[in-house]
């Protein structure tokens, strides 16, 4: 099947600073990719639409100076999380549909102490 | 909008017998998909199933089935001969044909933790 590859796995960073979490898919061309949210012991929430070549679609509720998306080209998208602060620690995936089916990064659990 | 729903917070079930995951969906749509997406506690989430609504016919892979009740907007997930590798979380997930084939997100179910005993 398709690959989806999303880096880091594992992140903690001080409060205040920005972390970016990359998606790419390595075998398949992607112009839209979606980031979830999955906070322990829930379901994953849809946090923003990421197109190729133009703005991303946020979810309602889902701060878009806070959660900066980037979608540069056919297979990387970036989600930067700008002046991380505790509460935006969680679970954080991407994923791609080359087809029907929808293929899943193995995630980022991020960490803002 | 489209919801899904999943009762079961929990189940369990004994190595090799057979467990029934439910899984309710709303939706004015009339051509969607369904999948069942297993995640392990590796959090990898991995496509066990899928269904699209307009084929009649009940999918199955392998040890995996679903019972498709497209009128009572009803996909629940049978596991024949459980295996302890199948302990995961379950979530159910809707997705629209609106957009063709590569687009729309997945709206998932709350999921459903299932335990299997040796």
């Amino acid at each position: 099947g398709a690959v989806v590859s999303q880096h880091p796995s594992r992140v903690i960073c001080k409060s205040g600073t920005s972390v970016k979490i990359e998606c790419r898919s390595l075998d398949f061309q992607a112009t839209t990719m979606f980031w979830y949210r999955q906070f322990p012991k829930q379901s994953l929430m849809l946090m923003a639409t990421s197109n190729e070549g133009s703005k991303a679609t946020y979810e309602q509720g889902v701060e878009k100076d806070k959660f900066l998306i980037n979608h540069a080209s056919l297979t990387l998208s970036t989600l930067t999380v700008t002046s991380a602060h505790p509460e935006d620690s969680s679970f954080y995936i991407c994923s791609a549909n080359p087809g029907t089916e929808a293929f899943f990064g193995q995630g980022t659990r991020l960490t803002v102490v | 909008a489209q919801t899904v729903t999943q009762s079961q917070p929990e189940m369990s079930v004994q190595e090799a017998e057979t467990v029934t995951l439910s899984c309710t969906y709303d939706t004015s749509e009339s051509d969607y998909y369904l999948f069942w997406y297993k995640q392990p506690p590796s959090r990898q989430m991995i496509l066990v199933i899928r269904q699209e609504a307009y084929k009649q016919q009940n999918a199955t892979e392998n040890r995996f089935s679903v019972n498709f009740q497209k009128a009572a907007k009803s996909f629940s997930l049978k596991i024949s001969d459980s295996q302890l590798g199948d302990a995961a979380m379950y979530f159910c997930a809707y997705r629209s044909a609106e957009y063709g084939g590569s687009q729309g997100n997945l709206i998932f179910g709350k999921g459903t933790k299932l335990s299997v005993k040796p």
